[in-house]
Order: C-alpha cells, then sequence, then structure tokens
C-alpha cells in the first residue's frame, strides 16, 4: 500500500537555524498538509497545500514558517529561525482530493536545543 | 481559542465493556474524521462523516454525525486490547474551506485484560 514518507525521522537543530522537513506524498494525491505534535498533546494543523499554494493556515504557521513542493514528488516545510518552542513531533499528510480520508506519515521528531 | 472540544480526555477500561468518546463543537461543521494513533505512532484515518444524523459502523466501532452538525461520537463495543490508543476527532467548521481541520484533544484508552 502506498505510503507518505518523512525524512528525517529525527531532526536535532541549534535554536535560531533554518530547519527543513521533507516528505513524499502519496503520487496521485493531490492536496497536501502539515501538523505538528507537541508530546501528548493534540494533533495541530499548520498548513494544507494545493495546486501549487496555500489553501489554508493555521495562526501557527506565521512569517518564519514556509511551504514548498519543489519538484514532482517532495512536500517540504521550512522553519527559518527555530525557537525552542518548535520541538515537536512534525507530521506530513496528504489526500486524493479535497475533504478525503488523509493518509498521515511517520512524523519528524524536531528537537531544538 | 479552541473550537472542537473533546471528552473524555482519558478512558480506562475494562477488555469486554465498551465506551464512547465525543467530540463537540458550538459552531456547524461541515465534515468530521475520526483517527486512531497508537503510543508513538501516526494518526490512523478511521471514517469521515458528511451528513447530517449520519451513523457509520465498522465491526465494533459506531461513529454518529449529530442532527445539528455540530457534534460526533465514537462507541466501541466489548473493548479489545487491540483498542488501546488515543482517539482524536477532526473537523472542518462550516466557516472555513476543506483544507482546514481542527483535531480534538484526543481520547487516550486504556485496556485492561
Amino acid at each position: 500500500e502506498p505510503e507518505v514518507t518523512q525524512t528525517p525521522s529525527h531532526q536535532v537543530t541549534q535554536m535560531g537555524q533554518e530547519v527543513i522537513l521533507r516528505c513524499v506524498p502519496i503520487s496521485n494525491h493531490l492536496y497536501f498538509y502539515w501538523y505538528r505534535q507537541i508530546l501528548g498533546q493534540k494533533v495541530e494543523f499548520l498548513v494544507s497545500f494545493y495546486n501549487n499554494e496555500i489553501s489554508e493556515k493555521s495562526e501557527i504557521f506565521d512569517d518564519q514558517f514556509s511551504v514548498e513542493r519543489p519538484d514532482g514528488s517532495n512536500f517540504t516545510l521550512k522553519i527559518r529561525s527555530t525557537k525552542l518552542e518548535d520541538s515537536a513531533m512534525y507530521f506530513c499528510a496528504s489526500s486524493r482530493t479535497g475533504p478525503q480520508p488523509q493518509h498521515f506519515g511517520d512524523g519528524t521528531r524536531l528537537s531544538i536545543l | 481559542g479552541q473550537q472542537v472540544m473533546q471528552i473524555p480526555q482519558y478512558q480506562h477500561v475494562q477488555e469486554g465493556e465498551d465506551f464512547t468518546t465525543y467530540c463537540n463543537s458550538s459552531t456547524t461543521l461541515s465534515n468530521i474524521q475520526w483517527y486512531k494513533q497508537r503510543p508513538g505512532g501516526h494518526p490512523v484515518f478511521l471514517i469521515q462523516l458528511v451528513k447530517s444524523g449520519e451513523v457509520k459502523k465498522q465491526k465494533r466501532l459506531t461513529f454518529q454525525f449529530g442532527e445539528a452538525k455540530k457534534n460526533s461520537s465514537l462507541h466501541i463495543t466489548a473493548t479489545q486490547t487491540t483498542d488501546v490508543g488515543t482517539y482524536f476527532c477532526a473537523a472542518i467548521l462550516l466557516t472555513d474551506s476543506w483544507g482546514k481541520f481542527q483535531f480534538g484533544a484526543g481520547t487516550q484508552v486504556v485496556v485492561t485484560p
């Protein structure tokens, strides 16, 4: 069964540094999402992306965050200047169409020191 | 503020018992999805509800969408140890576009044999 893949599985970064989290959505899916989950807490929506542009974003997704689909397969989340409170598990998800089942990747655990 | 409330936060059940988790919103929802997340894992899609009053069943799981489309429930009968995990609802508010899913805080389920 096709999967969403995320790399790296764990990223450790110094505060203030830029970080790029990578995702390869399922190949025939058109809608992509980023979520974060602080340890032991709920899943928080960051951004949705369709047709090479952002569809929706949350209040968390401020100017420090950006997303890109640099080629036909990758979907990336960049955090420009990381803060301690950015430490969390970041999940990428994709769906074939809009309000359809979302398939989640295994996540990238981001640790900011 | 929190748009989608989920209760209870924690549910401890004996194997064989039934339990229900509820998702409530003060705002009308356009649709709602339910996910299960095992410890250390990623959310896995269970079901999507779209219509007012909709009821869907998956073996021992029964999902319901309220008539006013402001609440939803997941009822599990004859709980098994494999039901362990956190169950999240994820909803789109009628006032938001398709791409913005609001997750509830989740119900963490522990099953004792």
